[in-house]
């Protein structure tokens, strides 16, 4: 079944500490894309990756971190998390001219 | 700098009664667009998208947009709606070449309520 899969679903952490979100495809997708989705303020690019090796900020990078070392694969780093951003965090994944993208089922993340 | 503007935060409509959800975008170049619904508690999906050609695209579930470059806007419709379509729905634009390829804006969201 053709899928994005992110991980863990839901996390509660404290300012700080740092954390992970996996993202996986298995699709062999080229693009791959982070999101987070806030009350009224839509979904705003976090960064996004072409291909393997190649990441580029979106509209609100500042205080995460990606990296694309295989194709499948495209984790979310928060090195120090703070409050404002919790939130609901979306992987996709797609080809490069979006003809069609496929979006994760969601990481919902609160930082106390 | 590249926005999507859609005008109602919040539709409520009865079943059967028609749909039309605005989106305006602002880009300076030759964009794709995507419309995206988000039921609730699940991931987005989407519903229809239009990079060239004919100006009506059709989707799925009875959906349709019109792109009118005139105007950049590309807004949703659907001649008669159900109670299942109560949902999120998000309209997004991509530049379609260089740097903004990738670069993918969202709108803020409509939410649309259908009562039975």
């Amino acid at each position: 079944e053709a899928q994005v899969t992110q991980n863990p679903r839901y996390l509660i952490t404290v300012t700080g500490k740092k954390l992970t979100v996996t993202c996986s495809q298995n699709m062999n997708h080229e693009y791959m894309s982070w999101y987070r989705q806030d009350p009224g303020l839509g979904l705003r690019q976090i960064y996004y990756s072409m291909n393997v090796e190649v990441t580029d900020k979106g509209d609100v990078p500042e205080g995460y971190k990606v990296s694309r070392k295989e194709k499948r694969n495209f984790p979310l780093i928060l090195e120090s998390p703070s409050p404002n951003q919790t939130s609901l965090y979306f992987c996709a994944s797609g080809n490069p001219r979006q003809e069609t993208q496929y979006f994760g089922p969601g990481t919902r993340l609160l930082v106390l | 700098a590249q926005s999507v503007s859609q005008h109602n935060h919040h539709v409520i409509l009865s079943e059967a009664a028609s749909l039309e959800l605005g989106c305006n975008y602002s880009y300076g170049g030759t964009v794709n667009l995507f419309w995206y619904v988000q039921y609730p508690g699940q991931h987005l999906q989407l519903l229809l998208k239009y990079f060239s050609g004919d100006p009506l695209v059709k989707g799925i579930k009875g959906f349709e947009a019109e792109f009118i470059k005139s105007k950049f806007s590309f807004n949703l419709r659907k001649p008669s709606v159900q109670w299942s379509d109560t949902a999120e729905y998000f309209c997004a634009v991509m530049g379609d070449r260089g740097s903004t390829l990738g670069r993918l804006y969202f709108g803020r969201g409509t939410q649309l309520t259908v009562w039975p």
